[in-house]
C-alpha cells in the first residue's frame, strides 16, 4: 500500500527548532518529487517547500532561510528541520507525493499531489 | 507569486443538483514545457487533502467520474455532475506552473 507517515511534530517556544520526518512505503521517495503542505487552524493550505528526484529545492518565501527540505533514501525517509519558529508558523504538516507517470521507466512528474500522509502538528507557542 | 482565486467561498447544494467552482490565477498557467499544471484537491472535515483533478482535465485514479475539470490559461472550473452527501468538503485549486507553488482560498462545499 502506497501510504505516507509524518512524525515529529509537537509544542516548541518561539526561536525553537524541529525536525519533521515523512516516511514512504509502497513507492520509493528518491525517484519522486516530494513536498510538505501546511495548514493553520481554521485556515487553508500553504506550499512550504519541494524536493525534486534530482536533489534541488524549492521553498515558500515565509520560510526560506529558516527551513530545510531533505531525503535519506536509505531510510525512505522526507525531512523538514525547521528553525527560527514563529508562532505563525503553528500548523498541521502534510507530507505529499508529486504524482508522476512512468513513461520508459523514468517518472514523468505530473504535479498533482496524489498521496498525503496524515499530517502531524506543530505548535509555535511559549 | 501567483495568486490563486476561487469563487464562490462557499457553494450551498442540493443533493443531486450540479455544483461549479471556479479558479482564476494572476498569470497564465502555461508552463514553458506546453502544460497547465492546475490541479484541484478536495479536503473532507478533519481528513487530508486528496486529489481529484490534475493538469486542469485529468481525473485522477479512483475519482468519480461526476468530477470534471475544465478550463485555460488564467480561467478553471471544478464541476460536480450530481453532488452526493460524500462530496461535502472544501475544494482548493492549486497551482504548479511556476515557484511558490501556490493555492487558492478553498470552497466549502455543503448541502442545502
Amino acid at each position: 500500500e502506497v501510504q505516507l507517515v509524518e512524525t515529529g511534530g509537537g509544542l516548541v517556544q518561539p526561536g525553537g527548532s524541529l525536525r519533521l520526518s515523512c516516511t514512504a512505503s509502497g513507492f520509493t521517495v528518491s525517484t519522486n518529487y516530494m513536498t510538505w503542505v501546511r495548514q493553520a487552524p481554521g485556515k487553508g493550505l500553504e506550499w512550504v517547500s519541494l524536493i525534486y528526484s534530482g536533489g534541488p529545492t524549492y521553498y515558500a518565501d515565509s520560510v526560506k532561510g529558516r527551513f530545510t527540505i531533505s531525503r535519506d533514501n536509505s531510510k525512505n525517509t522526507v525531512y523538514l528541520q525547521m528553525n527560527s519558529l514563529r508562532a505563525e508558523d503553528t500548523a498541521v504538516y502534510y507530507c505529499a507525493r508529486d504524482h508522476g507517470i512512468m513513461i520508459f521507466g523514468v517518472i514523468i512528474p505530473q504535479h498533482g499531489m496524489d498521496v498525503w500522509g496524515q499530517g502531524t502538528t506543530v505548535t509555535v507557542s511559549s | 507569486e501567483i495568486v490563486m482565486t476561487q469563487t464562490p467561498l462557499s457553494a450551498p447544494v442540493t443533493l443531486g443538483q450540479p455544483a461549479a467552482i471556479s479558479c482564476r490565477s494572476s498569470q497564465s498557467l502555461v508552463h514553458s514545457d506546453g502544460n497547465t499544471y492546475l490541479s484541484w484537491l478536495q479536503q473532507r472535515p478533519g481528513q487530508p487533502p486528496r486529489l481529484l483533478i490534475y493538469k486542469v482535465s485529468n481525473r485522477f485514479s479512483g475519482v468519480p467520474d461526476r468530477f470534471s475539470g475544465s478550463g485555460a490559461g488564467t480561467d478553471f472550473t471544478l464541476k460536480i455532475s450530481r453532488v452526493e452527501a460524500e462530496d461535502v468538503g472544501v475544494y482548493y485549486c492549486t497551482q504548479a506552473t511556476q515557484f511558490p507553488w501556490t493555492f487558492g482560498q478553498g470552497t466549502k462545499v455543503e448541502i442545502k
